[in-house]
């Protein structure tokens, strides 16, 4: 069974910093990996998508990695502000009946 | 360009009552997805249908269910509601069922009271 996690549950931060979120998956055989961000009370924003054959996806601050051998996935975000504050969520998709499985997420806070 | 609509926003039912909830993909997507979030089980994945089929499953009771349309609009209901039910229920859609980026909507906020 597909497991997913992410590391840490929570990440506080001053403005400025890099920082590093962490997806990890028990299967490795997955079509792509997607990260989303979530802010309280909406929907999901896509941030990146990398598909299976992917090392690694950049849209503006941040960058995406896969290794899928590893099960691991990591999400960096270079220069963080405040506006980055959000929950932080990897996808996994799959071929089987629960076709994306989500991690938990992570917490993020940006201080100013 | 516009995104996935889902409505309406906010309901309030009572146990028993059933509910139908609306999402509207982005034109020209063919599939759509349908997900639970609460803060205990995080996001769980409802069902995903594609071209007015459903495509795949999630591991939910027979209370729930679904369909879409041939304009790809789908509808979501939930019949014998029960306080669990209360979620955030959020609908994705993307080109096709496979290694294509989602799309969310703001989801519908049901509570059940």
């Amino acid at each position: 069974k597909q497991e997913v996690t992410q590391i840490p549950a929570a990440l506080s931060v001053p403005e400025g910093e890099n920082l590093v979120l962490n997806c990890s998956f028990t299967d490795s055989a997955i079509y792509n990996l997607q990260w989303f961000r979530q802010d309280p009370g909406k929907g999901l924003t896509s941030l990146l998508l990398i598909q299976s054959s992917q090392r690694e996806q950049t849209s503006g601050r941040l960058n995406a990695s896969l290794d899928k051998s590893s099960g691991r996935s990591t999400l960096y975000i270079a220069a963080s502000q405040p506006g980055d504050s959000a929950t932080y969520l990897c996808a996994v998709g799959r071929a089987s009946y629960d076709k994306v499985i989500f991690g938990p997420g992570t917490s993020l806070s940006v201080i100013p | 360009k516009a995104g996935v609509t889902q409505t309406p926003r906010y309901l309030i039912k009572t146990r028993g009552q059933q509910v139908t909830l609306s999402c509207s993909p982005i034109s020209g997507h063919r599939s759509v997805s349908w997900y639970q979030q609460t803060p205990g089980q995080g996001l769980q994945f409802l069902f995903e249908y594609f071209s007015e089929t459903q495509r795949n499953k999630g591991n939910f009771p027979g209370r729930f269910s679904g369909r879409q349309f041939s304009n790809s609009r789908s509808e979501m209901n939930v019949s014998t509601l029960e306080l669990g039910d209360s979620a955030l229920y959020l609908c994705a859609s993307s080109h096709d069922t496979m290694n294509t980026e989602a799309f969310f909507g703001q989801g519908t906020r049901l509570t059940v009271v």
